[in-house]
């Protein structure tokens, strides 16, 4: 089935700790996204990718990296964690025009302790 | 960053009744989008409204766009338990050309 699979689902780390949460997709969208979902702050863009070749940062891209090597992979790295990436992330992927839907993974919920 | 405010942010009614969920900006949008997330997955496309003053119906849903395109509702007749989720608005972020969402209003339907 077509979309886009994060791994892993959940993950509990310890702060200071490296974490790479790996998203891909099988739609070859050319524009890719992290979001991470915070109960009363919404989804808040952590990084993008329009192309494979190029990122750019989103609303709260501190703490985070990403790489685009290939169209179908763009995995989030946390360098060293803390407590306040405890959240949601959820990988996202679409394809021009902006006005098609943005198709979304199910999520890994992250805790660092 | 265009910000959009969405009320009520949570909501909770009786199988049967209707409902009206806003979705609201300063800044004029291209098109504005609505999702319904559930426990445990990601958001989903419900709707994309683009011309000013459109509106679309899915089944018992109905989107409307604002005719200055800052502005957006969904309202919702005789709701449902399955209507119970997290609905979302979004458009489409400039710089990013991915989309600004809203912080969602969470919705119970109570049977």
């Amino acid at each position: 089935i077509a979309g886009i699979t994060q791994a892993p689902t959940s993950q509990i780390l310890a702060a200071g700790r490296r974490m790479t949460l790996r998203c891909t997709q099988d739609m070859r969208h050319n524009a890719m996204y992290w979001y991470r979902q915070d109960l009363g702050l919404g989804l808040r863009l952590i990084h993008y990718s329009n192309t494979a070749g190029t990122t750019g940062k989103g609303e709260v891209p501190d703490g985070y990296s990403v790489s685009r090597a290939n169209t179908d992979d763009f995995p989030l790295t946390l360098a060293s964690a803390v407590p306040s990436q405890t959240s949601v992330y959820f990988c996202a992927s679409i394809t021009v025009p902006r006005s098609s839907p943005l198709h979304f993974g199910n999520g890994t919920r992250l805790t660092v302790t | 960053t265009q910000l959009l405010e969405q009320s009520p942010q949570f909501l909770s009614i009786q199988e049967g009744e209707n409902l009206t969920v806003y979705c609201n900006s300063s800044s004029v949008f291209s098109s504005l989008q609505w999702y319904r997330q559930e426990p445990g997955e990601g958001p989903v496309l419900l709707v994309t409204v683009v011309t000013g003053g459109e509106v679309k119906k899915l089944k018992r849903l109905t989107f409307q766009f604002g005719d200055a395109r800052k502005d957006s509702s969904l309202h919702i007749t005789a709701a449902q338990p399955g209507d119970t989720g997290l609905y979302l608005c979004a458009g489409p972020e400039g710089g990013a050309d991915g989309l600004t969402f809203g912080k969602g209003t969470h919705l119970i339907i109570q049977p």
